[in-house]
């Protein structure tokens, strides 16, 4: 099975701030990665799709990077809706794996 | 408005039975492949199981393989999730999940999930 680590755990900040989450793949993927963000008690949302692609609706401020076995999700100014956790997830081989997840907090 | 509704979560003891399912509206179901994705309470997400759009084909991760059975009812626009010999690490909310779409066999690349169920709990214990 692909492994993907994702860093941190935990990401402490403040409204405005610019942000940065990083997945690791164990082996190549390609750019089949999706991001998604998943508030406290509800379903997660697709953010981001072949690594850089946003989704329709999706505000302009998350940035996708990264290809083979390195992706990152950029908030560029936290918003208050942005504090949630952040998945995300390979679809290059079965099983398809996740991360961990990053849970966003106001610092 | 794509909805998808999961129904059929509840107490079951280790060892029981249940199925869920997941009716789908807003979207042309029959031209999605469909999954399910569970997460254990406080941990992250785990995809389980695909089904193809005419449900000849499925697909399990290793922790289910043998004891859950996913089908489709396209006539029905619905999606199911058969659960047997269930375990207390089965406990967890299960989501449906639309996967890439295909049409005559010609499938596209977007084998991730783009549209989400609110989630059934289901809940393992004696």
């Amino acid at each position: 099975d692909i492994q993907i680590t994702q860093s941190p755990s935990i990401l402490s900040a403040n409204i405005g701030d610019k942000v940065t989450i990083t997945c690791r793949a164990s082996q190549s993927i390609r750019s089949w990665l999706a991001w998604y963000q998943q508030a406290p008690g509800k379903a997660p949302h697709l953010l981001i799709y072949k690594a850089s692609a946003l989704e329709s609706e999706v505000p302009s401020r998350f940035t996708g990077s990264g290809s083979g076995t390195e992706f990152t999700l950029t908030i560029s100014s936290l918003q208050p809706d942005d504090f949630a956790t952040y998945y995300c997830q390979q679809y290059s081989t079965y099983p398809w794996t996740f991360g961990q997840g990053t849970k966003v907090e106001i610092k | 408005e794509v909805r998808l509704v999961e129904s059929g979560g509840d107490l079951v003891q280790p060892g029981g039975s249940l199925r869920l399912s997941c009716a789908v509206s807003g979207l042309i179901f029959r031209s999605y492949e469909m999954n399910w994705v569970r997460q254990a309470p406080g941990k992250g997400l785990e995809w389980i199981s695909n089904i193809s759009t005419s449900g000849i084909r499925t697909r399990y991760a290793e922790a289910v393989k043998g004891r859950f059975i996913i089908s489709r009812d396209n006539a029905k626009n619905s999606l199911y999730l058969q659960m047997n010999s269930l375990r207390v690490e089965d406990t967890a909310i299960y989501y449906c999940a639309s996967g890439r779409s295909c049409i005559n066999d010609l499938c596209d690349d977007d084998m991730f999930f783009r549209r989400w169920g609110q989630g059934t709990l289901v809940t393992v214990s004696s």
